[in-house]
């Protein structure tokens, strides 16, 4: 059972435009949400995150924007550039019992490919 | 020099072969954690460690298993390997999951091994 999807594999958008990634999810009881981005022959990084509380978070180019209501995020990327071209994951944070650890529950991740 | 160090880089062997890849870090993290891409599915967690006392098993352990030998090392193993478990593994570290403290969970990569079982 998926409980974070990413339902387009991939996205093309022209320099300078908005490129917007989408994720859904099935549990309200995640509590923070995460957006990695991975390059070829590369670990993902960490790109922003947004607690469940907000409903936005900006970080120079790119906001986050959650509606738990709809259990929806999405990631908007402006203006896209050529170097955003990578796969995007978005990914559920979930506590681990009563302890500060927790895991990651990833979609499936989208490709974005930003022509120039 | 990078934080988490993934060796081999890349791995092709046959069914039935016992493989171990190995995971180093200095972040000094106590948390650890093991995944595999696959593609159209994302990251999935095979198994985390908590501290050098403590392991678990995550979404899709069958077939593997792992030892923490230090805080800095996390090993993955697969006692005798098959086709299926041909994909990209990745190591990752955190240090907690504590919002109030400002620890959000966020989980640092190494740069993965490409396995290929044959």
């Amino acid at each position: 059972d998926q409980q974070v999807k990413q339902n387009s594999p991939s996205l093309s958008v022209q320099e300078g435009r908005i490129s917007i990634l989408n994720c859904d999810y099935t549990n309200s009881m995640f509590d923070y949400f995460l957006w990695y981005k991975k390059y070829p022959a590369e670990g993902p990084t960490f790109l922003i995150s947004i607690s469940s509380i907000k409903d936005k978070n900006e970080d120079g180019r790119f906001t986050v924007f959650l509606n738990k209501s709809a259990k929806h995020l999405s990631l908007h990327i402006v203006p896209s550039q050529p170097g955003d071209s990578a796969v995007y994951f978005c990914a559920a944070s979930v506590r681990l019992g009563s302890s500060n650890t927790g895991k990651l529950i990833f979609g499936q991740g989208t490709t974005l490919q930003v022509k120039p | 020099d990078a934080d988490v160090t993934q060796t081999p880089r890349n791995r092709i062997t046959k069914t039935g072969k016992r493989i171990m890849l190995e995971c180093s870090q200095t972040k000094g993290h106590d948390r650890m954690y093991w995944y595999r891409q696959d593609p159209g599915l994302g990251l999935r967690l095979i198994y985390y460690s908590f501290d050098v006392k403590d392991i678990n098993k995550g979404e899709i352990s069958d077939g593997y298993s792992v030892s923490r030998q230090a805080q800095a090392k996390f090993s993955l193993s697969l006692e005798s390997a098959i086709p299926n478990q041909t994909a990209l593994y990745f190591c990752a570290t955190s240090d907690g999951y504590d919002l109030a403290g400002g620890k959000k969970n966020e989980q640092f990569f190494g740069p993965g091994t490409r396995l290929t079982v044959l």
